[in-house]
């Protein structure tokens, strides 16, 4: 079965770069969440998006900033980077309209700010 | 406000030996949702279960049971005869029931759980 797809995995950048993010849902799912996990800290809801408009926003720097394009993709854009920004970044999906109220988690993509 | 809590930060155990992971959890939500996630040490979040709060019946998978009590709000995790390849961080988290689609989850701390051989 398809999964999320987050690219990349891996990334490394120095402090006050810029940095993109992508995720691609699951087809069908129109529905995308992204969390941000520092070392040893449990998931942080950022923000998500529903049918391409912002549906919830949570502790999300204002360096960061997001979109869900039409092909429901989203991407995270983080600008001025900051060490304490090394985290791994989750994308998760799910389908609206449907009883099942699970979020499937991409594998994440490892963000190290030197 | 909706806050889970996993008061245990790590357990070790020994392989074969069963292990309860703890979760409490606070909403002022008539409906919600609680989920487990495992996270091995490659990182990824694995989905374990979900239960609504209408739903108190216990679930048992395997080795893994849920026991969830609305009464104590708690939801707790059990593996029996846990093996090496338990050992991970497992989340507890929390999420309102929206009509017609899910919301953001809220997660505890996490209990690592090391399995020795």
């Amino acid at each position: 079965a398809a999964g999320v797809i987050q690219s990349p995995r891996h990334l490394i950048k120095e402090k006050r770069e810029t940095a993109t993010l992508k995720c691609y849902p699951i087809p069908r799912h129109d529905t995308v969440y992204w969390y941000q996990q520092g070392p040893g800290q449990d998931p942080q809801f950022l923000i998500s998006f529903y049918e391409k408009m912002q549906s919830d926003k949570g502790s999300i720097p204002d360096r960061f900033s997001a979109q869900q394009f039409s092909d429901y993709h989203s991407e995270l854009n983080m600008s001025s980077l900051e060490l304490g920004d090394s985290a791994l970044y989750f994308c998760a999906s799910s389908p609206i309209g449907q009883p099942s109220y699970e979020q499937y988690f991409g594998p994440g993509t490892r963000l190290t700010v030197t | 406000a909706q806050k889970v809590t996993q008061a245990q930060t790590e357990i070790s155990v020994v392989e074969k030996e069963d292990v309860t992971l703890d979760c409490v959890y606070e909403t002022r939500d008539t409906t919600y949702y609680l989920f487990w996630y495992k996270q091995p040490p490659s990182g990824e979040l694995v989905f374990l279960i979900r239960r609504n709060s209408f739903d108190e019946q216990n679930e048992i998978s395997g080795r893994y049971s849920w026991n969830f009590q609305k009464s104590t709000s708690s939801f707790n995790f059990t593996i029996t005869a846990s093996q090496v390849v338990d050992s991970a961080v497992y989340f507890c988290a929390l999420s309102p029931d929206l009509q017609g689609g899910s919301e953001k989850l809220v997660f505890g701390k996490g209990t690592k759980l090391t399995v020795n051989p």
